[in-house]
């Protein structure tokens, strides 16, 4: 069965650190990937998404991810956090065909630290 | 503005009494789509929709319905509620085959006693 798995259920960081937020799928055919972040009270917003091409993909604020496809992962990376990137992160998944369902990761809740 | 709606925001009911959360949006998007957000278990798909008169399941359908007709609103209808329904729903909507990103609706948080 396809799914997404995020292990880092919580990982605080200082401000200025780096951070790296991990994503792997399991799937049989290819998908598409994606990272929403969602701010406390708030609905999710789009931070970055692969669809094909290059496997390094620049987001809002800072982001980027890439994909690798031997490893079935996207991990989310940020050089120097700010206290306002404190938020969850959700990775997820759309098939390339046959469905247009998505699945979403249970999320990673970063905490930035001053 | 662009925006996803949903309504009503917050609403407490009783098991069993058939409540419909509604949501529009005014981006003229083929898809739209339910989710269902729960403590460590992040985001479920309920159902979704390519287009008018065009739904499909999602991972956790069981209890609810969906209905499309029209292209703007896409309202989830839970006939019998139970305590497990008990959560935050979203809805979004994205345009081009879904592959855009999705804007995601303020959420709806639902208690069922």
């Amino acid at each position: 069965a396809q799914s997404v798995t995020q292990l880092d259920s919580q990982v605080p960081v200082f401000e200025e650190a780096p951070v790296e937020l991990r994503c792997n799928y399991s799937s049989s055919v290819s998908v598409y990937l994606f990272w929403y972040v969602q701010y406390p009270n708030q609905g999710l917003q789009l931070l970055l998404k692969y669809l094909s091409g290059s496997t390094l993909v620049k987001g809002i604020n800072g982001f980027e991810a890439e994909f690798n496809k031997s490893q079935t992962s996207f991990h989310l990376r940020k050089p120097s956090v700010h206290i306002s990137d404190t938020a969850e992160y959700f990775c997820a998944v759309r098939f390339t065909s046959g469905t247009y369902k998505y699945i979403f990761g249970t999320g990673t809740r970063l905490k930035v630290l001053a | 503005e662009a925006q996803v709606t949903q309504n009503p925001r917050y609403l407490i009911t009783v098991t069993g009494k058939k409540l419909t959360v509604t949501c529009s949006q005014n981006m003229n998007h083929e898809y739209m789509s339910w989710y269902r957000q729960d403590p460590g278990l992040g985001l479920r798909q309920i159902y979704y929709s390519m287009n008018v008169e065009v739904t499909d399941k999602g991972d956790v359908p069981e209890g609810y319905k969906v209905s499309r007709k029209e292209k703007r609103n896409f309202p989830l209808i839970l006939e019998s509620p139970s305590p497990n329904q008990t959560s935050l729903y979203f809805c979004a909507s994205s345009s081009q085959g879904a592959v855009n990103e999705q804007y995601f609706g303020p959420g709806t948080r639902l208690t069922v006693t």
